[in-house]
């Protein structure tokens, strides 16, 4: 498998608990914020975004709650399961920027 | 992994060789990226194209170049291949907006022995 994540931070939580993964954000002007997940041999996935305007958005059994204060991330997964299993990256950048600038991230272990 | 593919999945090569990978998309997006990922750095951009035969340097771009001669292909090159440049490469796209998100392809696996 791959080797990335060695290092990370892990989170281990029972199947059917809610998660939630934290990330703290670097640049004051990103107004347009990503949780990426990504799975063992595969590239990031997209889950959910949010801009700046907004505090809270919702998906299917995931939530991005954001606090531009203290410039902090974090997704709430509802009643995880085994396939929730993965690393979680937010990343940070700006409306029409290139630059996308990804947190290191977070590893979520689902025991059964 | 949204219409994009990766060239060759997987690499072994020596010290001081050339190597080049492709990626190749299907979505007819403007934008392209190229990203190498460590453990303990994450996702770190080494070169980006924001339109065919334009191209950009990202944080990493020492020993990496790259060329887009067509809308659906990126390709890097290291010139000369280095131990420091094993790693996993993957290859993005997004498209001009408000809503601005990456797509990656699977990744190449590249060890430089």
């Amino acid at each position: 498998g791959e080797s990335v994540g060695l290092h990370l931070p892990t989170l281990s939580v029972q199947e059917g608990d809610n998660s939630i993964i934290n990330c703290a954000y670097s640049n004051s002007a990103s107004d347009y914020f990503i949780w990426y997940k990504q799975e063992s041999g595969k590239g990031p996935q997209f889950i959910i975004d949010i801009r700046s305007n907004m505090d809270k958005r919702q998906g299917q059994r995931v939530t991005v709650l954001l606090n531009k204060t203290v410039k902090h991330l974090s997704l709430q997964i509802a009643a995880t399961q085994p396939g929730d299993s993965a690393v979680y990256f937010c990343a940070e950048t700006h409306t029409g920027g290139f630059k996308t600038i990804f947190g290191a991230g977070t590893r979520l272990f689902v025991k059964a | 992994d949204a219409g994009i593919t990766q060239s060759p999945r997987h690499k072994v090569t020596e010290t001081g060789t050339p190597v080049t990978l492709r990626c190749h998309q299907t979505e007819n997006h403007r934008y392209m990226y190229w990203y190498r990922q460590d453990p303990g750095h994450g996702l770190r951009l080494i070169h980006y194209s924001y339109g065919v035969k334009d191209t950009d340097k990202g944080e990493v771009s020492d020993g990496y170049s790259v060329s887009r001669s067509k809308t659906e292909d990126f390709l890097l090159t290291l010139e000369s291949a280095t131990s420091s440049q094993t790693s996993v490469y993957f290859c993005a796209i997004s498209s001009p907006g408000p809503d601005n998100e990456q797509f990656f392809g699977p990744g190449t696996r590249l060890t430089v022995l």
